[in-house]
This record gives C-alpha cells, structure tokens and sequence, in this order.
C-alpha cells in the first residue's frame, strides 16, 4: 500500500527557505508512470497546486509560484523534496505532498489529478 | 479568487441527493479532464472522482461524476452524515500552464 510522509519545520522565519521532505513507501518512485506533487492548504482556505516532478526530474511549477519554488527528487531514498524561498506569512499552510497523474499535451485533454496523499504538515511563517 | 467556482455550501437531509457544481472556462473545464475531491475535517483531501467520471477503487457507487461544456458536477446520493466534508473540484488550465482547484464547497447533512 502505497504511503506518502511529509517532514520537515514547522515553523520558518520570513525571509527565510521553507524545506519539506516527502518519503514514499510501499511503492517506487521510479517504477512508475505517476509524477510526484505538492499542494497546499492556508488555513481555513482552499487548495493550490505548487509543482510535480516525475522521476527523471521533468518538473512543472505553479506560474505564481515559479521564481520561488524547486522540487527535487532522490531516487535513492525513494523521496521527493520542496523548497521554497523568501517566505513571507501568506505561505503560512498545511503542505500535502501527493502521487501525481500528470498528463498534458498541445492539442490533447489534460489529465492532471492527486491520488494518493500524505497527511501535510503544517509550516508557520512567523518570527 | 479560485479559478474554478463552486457553491460556498450546500446542505440535505439523511438518505437524499445532493449536487455541487464546478464551474470553469473553455482553458480548464471545456477542455481537460476533472478531479473530484472530499476532505473531512481534519485530514488530507482524498480522490473521489478523476477522469470526469471515474470512482477509484473503493469509493462507493453512490458518487458520481459529470460533466458539461465548462461545468462539472459531483453527485452524491444516499447521503450520511459521514459525508459531511468539503468537496474540491481540480483540473489542468492551458492557458495558465496550472493545476487549479475550486475554492469548495462545505456539504452539511442535516
């Protein structure tokens, strides 16, 4: 049975980088067709897609995001990491990091959906 | 302000039928694929629906997928009080290169 496991601070100053970890048992990282994703929660708020990566490091970012975002993938520890900088309180969210089918092409439906989850982990931006 | 609108809230009784709309443009809704999602209060948001219409393994028959032009709509019948969630609609925007969501729709069975 697949299993996804967010770690990582819960609390980071402004200004500073927010790191996050996702570990994935039960299933490989790089025997699979699924990329690999992180969405967010702000309290009491909706959900926003931040960014997938497959295993082969093919990532896509959320556009209002992208010149603050990295995800990375380690295919030896079977987990996927994100990093975001200069973090101010509107990053203030509950981080879910989740199997990705991820399909788009010019001309083709896209076919985006989370269908495995980690429980997210709440990261506070405060001083 | 969410790419993607739904109701804030809706609400029935025990044992009826409910449905929550998601509506988009010819970008998301019109042109890509949906996702449905429930999140009871508390935990992860969890796939309900993908492909429009399709139920992953173990959800019940009792939730139901559709869609329309740039509308989708989630079903739900037979209502339980375990039901009570928010319910999130998902798809890919072109135009935005972006996954999108709505901003959800609290379901209270009253």
């Amino acid at each position: 049975q697949l299993q996804l496991h967010e770690s990582g601070p819960g609390l980071v100053k402004p200004s500073a980088t927010l790191s996050l970890t996702c570990a994935v048992s039960g299933g490989s990282i790089s025997r699979s067709s699924y990329y690999w994703g992180w969405i967010r929660q702000p309290p009491g708020k909706g959900l926003e897609w931040i960014g997938t990566i497959y295993y082969s490091g093919d990532t896509y970012y959320n556009p209002s995001l992208k010149s603050r975002v990295t995800i990375s993938v380690d295919t030896s520890k079977n987990q996927f990491s994100l990093e975001l900088t200069s973090v101010t309180a509107a990053d203030t969210a509950v981080y879910y990091c989740a199997r990705t089918f991820f399909y788009t092409s010019k001309g083709d439906m896209a076919k985006v959906f989370f269908d495995n989850w980690g429980l997210g982990t709440l990261v506070t931006v405060s001083s | 302000q969410s790419v993607l609108t739904q109701p804030p809230s809706v609400s029935a009784a025990p044992g009826q039928k409910v449905t929550i709309s998601c509506s988009g443009s010819s970008s998301n809704i019109g042109n890509n694929y949906v996702s449905w999602y429930q999140q009871l209060p508390g935990t992860a948001p969890k796939l309900l629906i993908y492909d429009n219409n399709k139920r992953p393994s173990g959800i019940p028959d009792r939730f139901s997928g559709s869609k329309s032009g740039t509308s989708a709509t989630l079903g739900i019948t037979g209502l339980q009080t375990g039901d009570e969630a928010d319910y999130y609609c998902g798809t890919w925007d072109s135009s935005l290169s972006d996954g999108v969501f709505g901003g959800g729709t609290k379901l209270t069975v009253l």
